[in-house]
């Protein structure tokens, strides 16, 4: 059973708007979450993280939201640029040996049209 | 730069083949992580290693083996590959520490394997 769910495969948005990808997870355990970009060839890249002491973690365009009790994160890009046009996973772990162990989602395509 | 370098970037092997996908990394990170990349699957976690000479299975460890000897290297063998290991083979690594428990991994390119 997926402990981290990306509902959505895709987003399409228009250069200037928001893109905001939502994230679920399961486990209430989960104490830090993390958004990765992934450009095709390349290896994922560190976005933004946040810690469940926390409910917004903001970085110039990007921040995240996390939503403890309904177990829902999300992050919005303001305003979208095409050349964020990735990939993005959502990731999560607890405290402590393998639960420090990153689990991801399966992705949403984010594309931003010009 | 992740400080993290995989080689191949490519490869191609048959059914049966023994191949190795090597991970090296800069800084000695204590944790090393080996992941696949599936469409529709995301990322799964092969195997770990939290430091040199200890390896755990993640998610989906069989028909894989790792080593590590040297904290800077972390390869990861198919010894007899199969058409269900053509991937996109992902390395990682993190320092998994501070008070905040800050749990960042920095991935390296990846390498796409093709088993014919």
């Amino acid at each position: 059973d997926q402990q981290v769910k990306q509902n959505s495969p895709s987003l399409s948005v228009q250069e200037g708007r928001i893109s905001i990808l939502n994230c679920d997870y399961t486990n209430s355990m989960f104490d830090y979450f993390l958004w990765y970009k992934k450009y095709p060839a390349e290896g994922p890249t560190f976005l933004i993280s946040i810690s469940s002491i926390k409910d917004k973690n903001e970085d110039g365009r990007f921040t995240v939201f996390l939503n403890k009790s309904a177990k829902h994160l999300s992050l919005h890009i303001v305003p979208s640029q095409p050349g964020d046009s990735a990939v993005y996973f959502c990731a999560a772990s607890a405290r402590g040996g393998s639960q420090g162990n990153l689990i991801f989602g399966k992705g949403t395509k984010l594309s931003v049209k010009p | 730069d992740a400080g993290i370098t995989q080689s191949p970037r490519y490869k191609i092997t048959e059914t049966g083949r023994q191949v190795t996908l090597m991970c090296h990394q800069t800084w000695s990170h204590s944790y090393m992580f080996w992941y696949r990349q599936d469409l529709g699957h995301g990322l799964r976690l092969i195997y770990y290693s939290a430091a040199a000479d200890i390896t755990d299975k993640g998610e989906v460890p069989d028909g894989y083996v790792v080593s590590r000897s040297k904290t800077e290297n972390f390869p990861l063998t198919l010894e007899s590959a199969t058409r269900s290991q053509t991937s996109v083979y992902f390395c990682a690594k993190s320092s998994r520490g501070g008070l905040l428990c800050k749990n960042i991994q920095y991935f390296g390119a990846g390498t796409r394997l093709s088993v014919l």
